[in-house]
């Protein structure tokens, strides 16, 4: 599985964009990005995936380069609950299998009020 | 939708003793689910894999004697710590993917294990 590499922390003001960057230079073409967060002492929460194109819900939106060597998180108006620990991870995903989740440090997002 | 249960969500035993910790989706058939450990301050550890009906496949380094799973149907699995020792206090933390290669994973809410 391709490594991924975040800040270990960001801060954001409330209600403003927080914007959270990712590389991931050895992905490969059949691996997808995927984002999932922790608050903390909870189990992770599924946010979002992508393969090549961006990616929108309603939680937040997920922009990937061109080249597939880096992306963005995009939580569009955060809250003081979006403080958690984010986490990108690059994965494979079969068409008989979920692929399994390497969960690295990730970026520690703190939002302030 | 998509939930993830765990039970317990804590647990305190003795040394030498056993423990087994479940893991239900309580609203999808789980074909695949995931075992982690957490310790402080630590990200999550990716433990094992199992698939309903088969046996587990464990990461490197997981002792399968010590961290026994079963994955008996497709909402349950279990993980059970036998003959815990201090070292094994840790949060454990189960995923389950809903339907056969499916994208995301869900996960439980934890469980934490102190062994005294």
């Amino acid at each position: 599985d391709a490594k991924t590499t975040q800040p270990p922390s960001m801060d954001c003001a409330e209600g403003r964009a927080a914007n959270l960057p990712c590389n991931h230079s050895t992905i490969s073409g059949n691996e997808y990005v995927y984002w999932y967060r922790q608050i903390h002492s909870q189990g992770p929460q599924y946010i979002i995936h992508g393969l090549k194109n961006n990616e929108t819900n309603e939680m937040a939106s997920l922009i990937i380069t061109e080249d597939r060597k880096s992306s963005t998180l995009i939580l569009p108006h955060a809250t003081l609950r979006d403080t958690a620990v984010y986490y990108c991870i690059v994965s494979f995903r079969g068409s008989s299998n979920t692929g399994k989740l390497i969960f690295g440090q990730g970026t520690t997002l703190q939002v302030k009020p | 939708g998509a939930v993830v249960s765990q039970h317990p969500s804590r647990v305190i035993c003795k040394s030498g003793t056993s423990v087994k910790i479940e893991c239900r989706s309580l609203d999808f058939q789980a074909t695949t689910m995931f075992w982690y450990r957490q310790f402080p301050k630590q990200s999550l550890m990716l433990m094992a894999t199992s698939n309903e009906g088969s046996k587990a496949t464990y990461e490197q380094g997981v002792e399968k004697d010590k961290f026994l799973i079963n994955h008996a149907s497709l909402t349950l699995s279990t993980l059970t710590v036998t003959s815990a020792h201090p070292e094994d206090s840790s949060f454990y933390i189960c995923s389950a993917a809903p339907g056969t290669g499916a994208y995301e994973q869900y996960f439980g809410p934890g469980t934490r294990l102190t062994v005294t």
